[in-house]
């Protein structure tokens, strides 16, 4: 059974970079799927962040794209996110997750989450 | 990118009834390449309904999905006390996934 748990400070500095990581258990980083940052804004909706694969290959969310970096370490069976130049609106709960979906198979893994306030 | 637009925002009603969530696309989605989820307050998302119309695994078969092109919905038939909660669809055919603003089903 995949489980996800996210780690990371809980208060960064405005103009600071935040950085989270997720390490997976029960399951290998190197399996063919996609592993996922997803942050949600206090009493806000979900906003994707951004992709990665055990090769390193990323996709990211055009609106952070500049600010964001995702890395995956197949050694330590995780995966991390950067992001820099944060700002109050940054402030979130932040999940990684595993979402697999295929023609005829749907499934999803989620970390508990891990709030992030960025204050001075 | 597609924008999801839910509706309505919040929907207020009694267990036992039943509700329905729309989903609207801004270009039609191919393959049906959509989901809906549920949050609860405090908790992650847990996947529902993928590929527009199937359930995942262990959702109860009150929760259904419908839809293609450019309109979704998702249905609960009878609501459970356990059902209240916010829903959100989520696109996911091609990078970047994108969720819509959610829609709170709320007790009346």
């Amino acid at each position: 059974q995949v489980q996800l748990k996210e780690s990371g400070p809980g208060l960064v500095k405005p103009s600071e970079t935040l950085s989270l990581t997720c390490v997976v258990s029960g399951a290998s980083i190197s399996s063919p799927h996609w592993w996922n940052w997803v942050r949600q804004p206090p009493g806000k909706g979900l906003e994707w962040i951004g992709e990665i694969y055990h090769s390193g290959t990323t996709h990211y969310n055009p609106s952070l794209k500049s600010r964001v970096t995702i890395s995956v370490d197949k050694s330590k069976n995780h995966f991390s996110l950067n992001l820099n130049s944060v700002t109050a609106a940054d402030t979130a709960v932040y999940y990684c997750a595993q979402l697999v979906f295929d023609l005829d198979y749907g499934m999803d893994v989620w970390g508990q989450g891990t709030t992030v306030t960025v204050s001075s | 990118e597609i924008v999801l637009t839910q509706s309505p925002g919040t929907l207020s009603l009694s267990p036992g009834e039943r509700a329905t969530l729309s989903c609207r696309a801004s270009q039609s989605i191919t393959r049906n390449y959509l989901a809906w989820y549920q949050q609860k307050p405090a908790q992650a998302p847990r996947l529902l309904v993928y590929a527009a119309s199937s359930r995942a695994t262990g959702i109860p078969d009150r929760f259904s999905g419908s839809g293609s092109g450019t309109d979704f919905t998702l249905t609960i038939s009878r609501l459970e006390p356990e059902d209240f909660a916010v829903y959100y669809c989520q696109y996911y055919g091609r990078t970047p996934l994108t969720f819509g603003g959610g829609a709170k089903v709320e007790i009346k």
